[in-house]
């Protein structure tokens, strides 16, 4: 089967940075992507990495360890409208993408 | 801004009715896809297309179909809407070799 684990949700203060896990077990991987989703409107497109390591665009950063099938995306210096859910999505064979079930992110003052 | 457009953007239908949800970019790209998702809950892929006149099922089984006649053109028909329908289909594209997808606003489809 292929399913993606990643926390439901997660609560952080503004300026403060957090990290949300993601691990999955899928039959064929080629890279790991992270979505935006405000108030279930259009997911946006974050950051991809199908290779090992730290990727960094801006605030937002995300790791994959294809050795452990376990990745993250790190938000530095939170801001109140980074309160979204945040999907981690498998890139599978022919492109298709995969999503975890979401983790809702809440940024207090 | 995305340039994927989706139509309508809410739509309550009565049980038994045939219904159309329309996608259109115009980003001529040649992979578009449709996702299904629950409030609160993850995408689920239920068809995808390669480019004109190829159009694949996805992992999700659904009752719906759909046609790729142009590139820019998407479109997901039901036959016969049921409550079981009931959900947000989002519409995405992008472009071969891109891996982040072009997501649309959705439409939030209520059956009754």
């Amino acid at each position: 089967g292929q399913s993606l684990e990643q926390p439901s949700e997660v609560t952080a203060v503004e300026g403060a940075i957090v990290q949300i896990n993601c691990t999955y077990q899928t039959s064929g991987f080629y890279g790991l992507s992270w979505y935006q989703q405000h108030d279930g409107g259009a997911p946006t497109f974050l950051s991809y990495n199908a290779l090992d390591g730290l990727e960094e665009t801006g605030r937002f950063s995300s790791f994959l360890s294809r050795s452990d099938s376990y990745g993250y995306l790190l938000l530095q210096e939170l801001q109140m409208k980074d309160s979204a859910s945040y999907f981690c999505a498998v890139r599978s064979q022919g492109g298709k993408l995969i999503f975890g079930q979401g983790t809702e992110l809440s940024v207090k003052p | 801004e995305a340039d994927i457009y989706q139509t309508p953007r809410y739509l309550v239908i009565g049980t038994g009715k045939k219904i159309t949800l329309e996608c259109s970019q115009t980003m001529g790209h040649d992979k578009m896809y449709w996702y299904q998702q629950d409030p609160g809950m993850e995408l689920h892929l239920i068809h995808y297309s390669y480019g004109v006149n190829s159009t694949e099922k996805g992992d999700l089984s659904s009752e719906s179909t759909v046609s790729r006649i142009r590139t820019e053109h998407f479109p997901l028909t039901l036959e016969s809407a049921r409550p079981s329908h009931t959900s947000q289909y989002l519409c995405a594209s992008r472009l071969d070799g891109d891996y982040g997808y072009t997501f649309g606003s959705g439409t939030r489809l209520t059956v009754v």
